[in-house]
């Protein structure tokens, strides 16, 4: 059983640049939520998504946007890159909206601005 | 506002003796508490959870962790510590009334000596 998977693992991208990040859930799962974890941080809720909505969002500005697909995947975008925005990026599903279920979180994506 | 507290940074214990990792909360309503474990270059493994009933919940490896409602805390226990236990730990919660956004402390690295 396939847990969470992200990709890429690191990307290197320029200031002003956009960057997609890439998220499939845990099989069975069908709620997505992305975190920003910045050096020495613990995660920062940027936002989640069910039934392909955002359904809550963090303190995050617009430049953050993210999608849900229909089979669950989620995929989180970043436009003007800032060199605040190098973190690592963990993408975590659960099942249902129901706060009583954990969520499982992928291996993350490191993005390093310049 | 939602937030958490791990008091310590770092946390040292010899291997084979007890270990508690300190955290407190604050959320309004009934809060539903975790403890995720973090390897380097790793996303965050759950371990185990708080949601109602037994004021001690038990989970993986060997972790328990006592809820204290009186003073907000949810400190995570180990009879016998492992070198293996060393690593990032971070304590989270979310509002009851909450979807899905887990509000996570700064995180306590537990080094385990032999």
């Amino acid at each position: 059983d396939a847990g969470v998977t992200q990709s890429p693992t690191h990307l290197i991208k320029t200031r002003g640049q956009q960057v997609t990040l890439r998220c499939s859930p845990k099989s069975g799962h069908d709620t997505v939520s992305w975190y920003q974890q910045a050096l020495g941080q613990g995660p920062q809720f940027i936002f989640q998504y069910y039934e392909e909505e955002e359904r809550q969002r963090g303190n995050f500005p617009d430049r953050f946007s993210g999608h849900q697909f229909p089979n669950y995947s989620s995929e989180l975008n970043v436009n003007a890159l800032l060199l605040g925005d190098s973190a690592l990026y963990l993408c975590a599903s659960s099942f249902g909206l129901a706060g009583i279920y954990e969520q499982y979180f992928g291996p993350g994506t490191r993005l390093t601005v310049t | 506002a939602q937030s958490v507290a791990q008091p310590e940074d770092q946390v040292n214990v010899a291997e084979g003796n007890p270990l508690t990792v300190k955290c407190t909360y604050s959320v309004s309503g009934n809060p539903y508490l975790f403890w995720y474990v973090q390897y380097p270059n790793r996303g965050l493994q759950f371990l185990l959870k708080y949601i109602t009933g037994d004021n001690l919940v038990k989970g993986s490896y060997g972790f328990e962790a006592e809820f204290n409602k009186s003073q907000t805390s949810f400190h995570l226990k180990k009879p016998s510590a492992l070198v293996s236990d060393s690593a990032l730990y971070f304590c989270a919660v979310k509002g009851s009334s909450n979807t899905g956004k887990l509000i996570f402390g700064q995180g306590t690295t537990l080094q385990v000596k032999p």
